[in-house]
C-alpha cells in the first residue's frame, strides 16, 4: 500500500515552454501533497504545500507564478513549470500523506530545459 | 532556525558489519523523526518514524534510536549487504503541526562484499 506515481518520469523542453507534472497516490486518499525539487548530491528542499481544494502554501523564496500547484482531487496534484529556464532543470519529487505522519514519495521527475 | 545535520562524507563499511548513520539537529524539539532510503534518480523511501516519546524502535535488521536531550538520532543496519548501499535521509517534523518534513542532507552509504 502507499503507493505515489509520478508522471512523467523524465522530460526535456526548449527554454521558455511550461512542463505540467502529475502527481498521484494510488491506494489512498492524500489530504496532503509536497513538492520538493533535489539538486545533485543535495537534500530535498521543500517547495510547496498543497491542499486539496485550496491554494498551495510556498516555502519563501519560490516564486508562485513560477510553479504553479493545483490538487484537484483528493489524488491527484499537478505542479507546472512556467517559462522554464536551463536554471529550473532539477529532479522534482512530490510526496503525500494520509491523516499520517508519514510522507510517501513518488518517483520523482526528471526535468531538462535546453 | 532548525538545522539537521548529517555526516556529509559517506560511509564505507564490509558486508556483514554494522552500519551506524547520525543525524543531529537544533533550535528544535520535534515530536518525531523520520528516516528514508534513497536511490540514484528516485524519491526517498519510508523506513522509521520514531516519536519523542520512544527510545528505540527496530525492524528487521533496522533499529533507530532518538535521544531528545543530546538531539540526535542514530540509524543502524546490522549485518550489512551490498543491497543496503544507499543513501540515508533524516527527517524532523517542521514546525506548526503542518506535516512538513526538514530532511538532512543525507549519508551515503556503500557495503562491500
Amino acid at each position: 500500500g502507499a503507493v505515489v506515481s509520478q508522471h512523467p518520469s523524465r522530460v526535456i523542453c526548449k527554454s521558455g515552454t511550461s512542463v505540467k507534472i502529475e502527481c498521484r497516490s494510488l491506494d489512498f486518499q492524500a489530504t496532503t501533497m509536497f513538492w520538493y525539487r533535489q539538486f545533485p548530491k543535495k537534500s530535498l528542499m521543500l517547495m510547496a504545500t498543497s491542499n486539496e481544494g485550496s491554494k498551495a502554501t510556498y516555502e519563501q523564496g519560490v516564486e508562485k507564478d513560477k510553479f504553479l500547484i493545483n490538487h484537484a482531487s483528493l489524488t491527484l496534484s499537478t505542479l507546472t513549470v512556467t517559462s522554464a529556464h536551463p536554471e529550473d532543470s532539477s529532479f522534482y519529487i512530490c510526496s503525500a500523506t494520509p491523516l499520517t505522519d508519514t510522507q510517501y514519495f513518488g518517483p520523482g521527475t526528471r526535468l531538462t530545459v535546453l | 532556525s532548525q538545522k539537521i545535520e548529517q555526516n556529509s562524507e559517506a560511509l564505507n563499511i564490509q558486508e556483514g558489519k554494522t552500519a551506524t548513520l547520525t543525524c543531529n539537529y537544533t533550535n528544535y524539539s520535534p515530536a518525531y523523526l523520520q528516516w528514508y532510503r534513497q536511490d540514484p534518480g528516485r524519491g526517498p523511501v519510508f523506513l522509521l518514524l520514531i516519536r519523542e516519546n520512544e527510545k528505540e524502535k527496530r525492524k528487521e535488521r533496522l533499529k533507530v534510536t532518538f535521544d531528545t536531550t543530546l538531539k540526535q538520532s542514530l540509524f543502524h543496519i546490522t549485518a550489512s549487504q551490498p543491497a543496503d548501499s544507499a543513501t540515508y535521509l533524516c527527517a524532523l517534523e517542521g514546525s506548526g503541526n503542518t506535516g512538513k518534513l526538514i530532511f538532512g542532507q543525507g549519508t551515503t552509504l556503500q557495503v562491500k562484499p
